[in-house]
């Protein structure tokens, strides 16, 4: 049983289009992220909400817009994507409670053309 | 604001030999300390971490790792480094208040036999 998933894991798209990257958790967590991984391996967070609500929002251009439907989902969609977009994208969830840990997704290679 | 800084791109030993991955961290008030290994093409693994007690925390794989308050440090270490051991390790804080975890730039460690 996959804990944390992401579809796809690879997307290849021009630049201008739109995209979505999905993310889905099983294990009853309330609070998902979205991270950045750019191609030096920084890892930087993007989103994080909270049984459903934004808590997180760390200088994001709008063209991203994660959209929580029920605490187990948290998506990301990705308007007028540009070059400096491409990345691995990964999802993580963890109890609310701060002292614990993120459990994360296999990640989603995004590669603007 | 919090940081976490690794100041070892790559860290080089051969296999048997203890290693050490070094973390320093700043933060507003008491942290909460984790590492995760990163292995390639796929998302991070949670090692270990420090929320309070011991100062000496053990975690996954035989890795452990030292909580030094007055150096503000939370390095990695393992007494005997394994081939398979070889992977990208990231340090993160997370303050009391807040529910942001900071990653330092992430350590390579090759182990080679």
């Amino acid at each position: 049983d996959t804990a944390v998933s992401q579809t796809p894991k690879y997307l290849v798209t021009q630049m201008g289009n739109d995209k979505s990257i999905k993310c889905e958790q099983n294990l009853g967590h309330d609070t998902m992220y979205w991270y950045k991984q750019d191609s030096k391996k920084f890892l930087k967070i993007m989103f994080s909400y909270n049984n459903k609500e934004l808590i997180i929002n760390e200088t994001v251009p709008n063209r991203f817009s994660p959209k929580s439907p029920d605490k187990a989902h948290l998506n990301l969609h990705i308007n007028s994507l540009e070059l400096g977009d491409s990345a691995v994208y990964f999802c993580a969830s963890s109890p609310w409670d701060g002292n614990n840990e993120q459990f994360f997704g296999p990640g989603t290679r995004l590669t603007v053309l | 604001a919090q940081s976490v800084a690794q100041p070892e791109d790559q860290v080089n030993v051969a296999e048997g030999n203890p290693l050490t991955v070094k973390c320093t961290y700043s933060v507003s008030g008491n942290p909460y300390l984790f590492w995760y290994v990163q292995y390639p093409n796929r998302g991070l693994q949670f090692l270990l971490k420090y929320i309070t007690g011991d100062n000496l925390v053990k975690g996954s794989y035989g890795f452990e790792a030292e909580f030094n308050k007055s150096q503000t440090s939370f390095h990695l270490k393992k007494p005997s480094a394994l081939v398979s051991d070889s992977a990208l390790y990231f340090c993160a804080v997370r303050d009391h208040a807040g529910n942001m975890l900071t990653f330092g730039g992430g350590t390579r460690l090759m182990v080679k036999p």
